[in-house]
């Protein structure tokens, strides 16, 4: 069983719809991170989150410590979020303290 | 800053040859991390640097692999003889010294073996 999943594992949406992907990892974390992937491959960090809940513009991303999940919504889709979007979290045991166990991403597509 | 540099960001070349990926981290950050990218696999750590030390090389595939970091600005991860399965997109990332500080990712070097 990986120690990070993601799901779903493709989306398709119509542009303005509300999208949840959603992340839940088995292994104790110091901190979750949220990674957009666009086709081209360049990788940009969106979030990183220890607790709660945060914002940016139109993306939102929770974490619940205790039941292990997070959760990245993205409001009023647009065609230009498509992407694939990957949950990776950093560890907090052994010699590979502070290094990134990655999920297998969630491809989505917005159609307009 | 112009952010993590990875070069080159296409690579291919024929089993057997050597390739040498290189990065150089933001100035600044004392960790650099090398991760591959499969279809298969997603995104692994291959190797993680601190302070130009290797301190987990436990996703290096084989010996075939190795990873040298000489300096806080330079890094290569070599392969040597190539095979296509390492057919891959190589990602290098870099962090400043705090263990929960943010990662930034250079913008990948895809690797073709033939």
């Amino acid at each position: 069983k990986n120690e990070v999943e993601q799901s779903p594992q493709n989306l398709t949406a119509q542009e303005g719809e509300f999208i949840t992907i959603n992340c839940s990892y088995s292994v104790g974390i110091s901190a979750l991170h949220w990674l957009q992937q666009h086709p081209g491959g360049g990788i940009v960090s969106l979030f990183m989150l220890s607790s709660g809940k945060k914002k940016h513009g139109r993306l939102i991303a929770t974490i619940n410590i205790q039941e292990k999940h997070s959760s990245l919504h993205i409001t009023a889709s647009h065609p230009r979020d498509s992407a694939v979007y990957i949950c990776a979290v950093r560890v907090n045991y052994g010699g590979s303290q502070g290094n990134l166990i990655f999920g297998k991403g969630t491809k989505l597509s917005v159609k307009p | 800053d112009a952010g993590v540099i990875q070069s080159p960001r296409h690579e291919v070349t024929e089993m057997g040859q050597e390739v040498t990926l290189r990065c150089k981290p933001i100035s600044g950050h004392n960790s650099l991390f090398w991760y591959r990218q499969t279809m298969m696999r997603g995104l692994e750590l291959l190797i993680y640097f601190n302070n130009n030390v290797p301190i987990d090389d436990s996703g290096m595939p084989e010996d075939r692999f190795s990873a040298k970091m000489p300096n806080a600005s330079f890094s290569t991860l070599k392969i040597q003889p190539s095979e296509p399965r390492d057919s891959a997109v190589y990602f290098c990332a870099s962090r400043p010294g705090h263990r929960d500080a943010e990662a930034f990712f250079g913008q990948g070097t895809r690797l073709t073996v033939v």
